[in-house]
């Protein structure tokens, strides 16, 4: 079975600071891990995501996630935090056994960037 | 952007009434979903389909049917809306291939009096 945790409802950072999300994961397997954000009354958008490779993985807006498997982590992370970065963030894990893809979302982290 | 395309983006409408709930991607993607989410809160999968002909339910148990009859849309049917199914649904699609993102639609915000 797979599962995926967020640890914190909401993240309170100020602009121009660090920003990072956490996310844990559990699989069976080797994961597939994806960050998407959601912003109000909009779909879901594609952050980034770990297939295998580098453990530092880039993506759109400036974000980046580092995969930590003896942590079992995947932890977003961007330098500098804008007030446009306030939204949703979603961790999602897919097991690489899972023949059929279906993806686990985590509960969610709100992330609020004041000024 | 990801082309998927959700209509209507907002509907009100009273209980019993049956509703369809319009998908459509432009990407020639196999496989579509279903997600049901409550504001801000986590999403719950509901339906999924492989491809053509092909449709699944989810992990969360829902009293909508859908349907795959051409590979670019996955609409969700509705056949006696009641209060407890006002939520937003949120349409993907995504390749068949390992390790596949799945692109969201804006989805649909629902709510039934």
């Amino acid at each position: 079975a797979q599962s995926v945790a967020q640890p914190e409802d909401q993240v309170n950072v100020a602009e121009g600071n660090p920003l990072t999300v956490k996310c844990t994961y559990s699989v069976s397997g080797n994961p597939y891990l994806f960050w998407y954000v959601q912003y109000p009354n909009r779909g879901l958008q594609f952050l980034l995501k770990y297939i295998t490779g580098d453990n530092l993985v880039k993506g759109s807006y400036g974000f980046e996630a580092e995969f930590n498997k003896s942590q079992t982590s995947f932890h977003l992370k961007k330098p500098s935090a804008l007030v446009s970065d306030s939204a949703l963030y979603f961790c999602a894990v897919r097991d690489n056994i899972d023949s059929w893809g279906k993806l686990q979302f985590g509960a969610g982290t709100q992330v609020v960037v004041t000024p | 952007e990801a082309d998927i395309y959700q209509t209507p983006r907002y509907l009100v409408i009273g209980t019993g009434k049956k509703i369809t709930l319009e998908c459509s991607q432009t990407m020639g993607h196999d496989k579509m979903y279903w997600y049901q989410q409550d504001p801000g809160m986590e999403l719950h999968l509901i339906h999924y389909s492989y491809g053509v002909n092909s449709t699944e339910k989810g992990d969360l148990s829902s009293e909508s049917t859908v349907s795959r009859i051409r590979t670019e849309h996955f609409p969700l049917t509705l056949e006696s809306a009641r209060p407890s199914h006002t939520s937003q649904y949120l349409c993907a699609s995504s390749e068949r291939a390992w390790g596949e993102t799945q692109y969201f639609g804006p989805g649909t915000r629902l709510l039934v009096l």
